[in-house]
């Protein structure tokens, strides 16, 4: 177990619809990070938080969006979905830079 | 920019063969560099890391790491495959930079099978 927790497992919806991922990082990492998996493009980077700030932006598109909250689980919004957003959606956290990330189990989105 | 190479989308070794993962990373300072392992319908699990402090890095369920500054590689290897390592292998690197976040890059990864 990473610590790592991440909510909802599966999520099914339509194109053009909206979800929010949530992720509660390990006890004590400061630093949220989101990572999309799928076949055609591996993981990439979506975006990190670092305590509530905005601290680095990979890919993400947008109609992605990100936040921290003052108790630093982070929510990851997908608006206007479209069926190539469908992919495994990751999210870890990590202590001090440089130390590895730890991962949640990451949450399967299906855009039909 | 930093980048991560793995050589091989698919290696398959028999059960007790070794096992050599290779990855190959650009980054324009010394890097962080880690293999992670993700078995299938589960999050990335941390293999290993190197952090500069010894070029040989041992990691868990057997796996080692070399970094050769020289070669820009890290390959992964294992000396007996076992049937339970059959997963999908991930290397990464990060720069460790504070600008940066220390947010990680990761190869397309190489998927291990194992024969029996």
């Amino acid at each position: 177990d990473s610590g790592v927790t991440q909510t909802p497992k599966h999520l099914i919806t339509a194109t053009g619809q909206r979800v929010t991922l949530r992720c509660s990082p390990r006890s004590g990492d400061l630093s949220v990070y989101w990572y999309q998996q799928s076949l055609d493009q591996g993981l990439q980077f979506l975006i990190q938080y670092y305590n509530g700030e905005e601290r680095a932006k990979g890919n993400i598109l947008e109609r992605f969006s990100a936040q921290q909250f003052p108790d630093l689980h982070s929510e990851l919004n997908l608006s206007s979905l479209e069926l190539g957003d469908s992919a495994l959606y990751f999210c870890a956290s990590s202590g001090r830079v440089g130390s590895p990330l730890h991962f949640g189990n990451g949450t399967r989105l299906t855009v039909t | 920019a930093q980048s991560v190479t793995q050589l091989g989308s698919h290696v398959s070794v028999s059960e007790g063969a070794l096992v050599l993962l290779r990855c190959n990373y650009s980054s324009s300072v010394p890097p962080y560099l880690f293999w992670y392992v993700q078995y299938p319908n589960q999050g990335l699990q941390l293999l290993l890391k190197y952090t500069s402090a010894a070029t040989l890095v041992k990691g868990i369920n057997g796996f080692e790491a070399e970094f050769k500054k020289s070669e820009t590689s890290f390959h992964l290897t294992k000396p007996s495959a076992h049937m339970s390592d059959a997963a999908e292998y991930f290397c990464a690197v990060s720069q460790g930079a504070s600008s940066e976040g220390g947010k990680l890059i990761f190869g397309q990864g190489t998927e291990l099978s194992v024969k029996p």
